[in-house]
């Protein structure tokens, strides 16, 4: 079955330096989407791909789609206190299977 | 909008009981699923729904069932409780797949002892 892979595991920055986490995998995903968690709390969306190269920016957050359509990323330029938490990538063909996440803890 | 509601927030089990986690969304969302959350496992799917009427099973179903009656209702039952069902249960919504992103309930959290 569809299997998604997020690496690293884990990321610890000082406050100020970028951040990237990595999604691949195995089969070639309709659409992947993107969610972070805040400890303690719930998932929530932050962005949805579809088209095979696709780029998109959400002020800092730059979302990227990978040309074959199974692997995507996300950066942060210049991570700030506010950016902590747990950032999933979801892979969706007809239903979504995630990836076990990055945590990113950001020392001020 | 209320959005995604679960109920109950926290629940304590012993082993063998059954009981019925609720969740409920006001958006008129086809798409429902549940999601189970354990430390360094990320978020595994249990069962899932593309409409009323409609459901399948995720990578995680033994032990759990479903059933969707409505649109808005999508509970998930737990048969005979055991202690590797001690997690966080989310509930999710949304438009069918590739029209926008899920929406998560707060969660559920249940320890079964």
């Amino acid at each position: 079955g569809q299997q998604v892979m997020q690496i690293p595991q884990y990321q610890h920055v000082q406050e100020g330096e970028d951040f990237t986490t990595y999604c691949n995998s195995s089969t070639t995903l309709s659409n992947i989407q993107w969610y972070k968690q805040r400890p303690g709390g719930h998932p929530v969306f932050l962005i949805q791909l579809v088209k095979s190269g696709e780029v998109k920016k959400q002020k800092r957050l730059t979302f990227q789609f990978g040309e074959a359509k199974k692997n995507s990323s996300l950066h942060i330029t210049a991570t700030q206190t506010t950016d902590v938490g747990t950032y999933f990538c979801g892979g969706s063909n007809y239903k979504l299977t995630f990836g076990k996440g990055t945590l990113l803890t950001v020392n001020p | 909008n209320a959005g995604v509601t679960q109920t109950p927030k926290f629940q304590v089990l012993k082993t063998g009981q059954s009981m019925t986690l609720q969740c409920a969304q006001d958006m008129n969302h086809e798409y429902m699923s549940w999601y189970r959350q354990d430390p360094g496992m990320g978020l595994r799917l249990i069962h899932y729904s593309v409409g009323a009427g409609i459901t399948d099973q995720g990578e995680v179903p033994n032990g759990y069932n479903v059933s969707r009656s409505t649109t808005e209702d999508f509970p998930l039952r737990l048969l005979s409780a055991a202690p590797s069902q001690t997690s966080v249960y989310f509930c999710a919504s949304s438009r069918p797949a590739g029209t926008g992103g899920y929406t998560f309930g707060s969660g559920t959290r249940l320890t079964v002892v």
